[in-house]
């Protein structure tokens, strides 16, 4: 079975540039989460889809970041404008409706210089 | 305010050796907790889970949960090489286990 898929691995960036990341979740998992884990530091949420629907957005910066995942399946997090500060790993994650496990993908390790 | 504390930071144990690491939450509406393990540039890959008080093993895996004071802990016996990582601790709420709130885990390396 195939894991959570992210792309791009890394991403280098100058202050003012936009990015887009992408995710998909392992097949049949109607929840993705987003991410983001600052070096040294535990993984934070962003925010969470069920299906095609945000459930839970609160912890994204909406002014820079935002995120869709219109068919309820693939997901894509844009940052618009970076700034050094989001210089960290953007995590996808995915589970089933039992959410007896949450599985993550590799990441997109993204620097702002 | 960090909701899930973990502790030490950092931990060094001899290969063979037991690792005792430890975490708190500061929400009381939390339900379960979570124990993943995450080796230097991979994904965070889950380890154990717990939801009831007290112990839970699984090969050299021990967790312990004390409710009450929202206190879990993990166990590792005969300590490997391989075993260093760093492990994260998660709390969930039973309206949504999924929705994780991480500490910033603690550093394990053992020493051959």
């Amino acid at each position: 079975e195939a894991g959570v898929t992210q792309s791009p691995r890394y991403a280098v960036l100058q202050e003012g540039q936009a990015v887009s990341f992408w995710c998909d979740p392992i097949s049949g998992h109607d929840t993705l989460y987003w991410y983001q884990q600052p070096r040294d530091q535990g993984p934070q949420l962003l925010v969470y889809f069920r299906d095609e629907a945000v459930i839970d957005n609160s912890q994204l910066p909406s002014d820079r970041f935002s995120a869709v995942r219109p068919k309820g399946t693939n997901s894509t997090l844009k940052i618009q404008s970076a700034k050094q500060g989001d210089t960290a790993t953007y995590l996808c994650a995915s589970s089933d409706r039992a959410d007896t496990e949450v599985f993550f993908g590799k990441g997109t390790r993204l620097t702002v210089v | 305010q960090q909701k899930v504390q973990q502790s030490p930071e950092s931990l060094i144990v001899p290969e063979g050796g037991m690792a005792s690491l430890n975490c708190t939450s500061s929400d009381r509406n939390v339900d379960y907790f979570w124990w993943y393990r995450q080796h230097s540039g991979k994904s965070p890959k889950m380890l154990m889970s717990i939801f009831s008080n007290g112990e839970k093993e699984e090969g050299r895996f021990t967790v312990h949960l004390n409710k009450a004071s929202l206190h879990t802990s993990l166990h590792i016996r005969d300590s490997q090489p391989s075993d260093s990582a760093l492990y994260l601790c998660a709390a969930s709420r039973n309206t949504n286990t999924g929705k994780l709130t991480f500490g910033d885990g603690t550093v394990l390396t053992v020493k051959p």
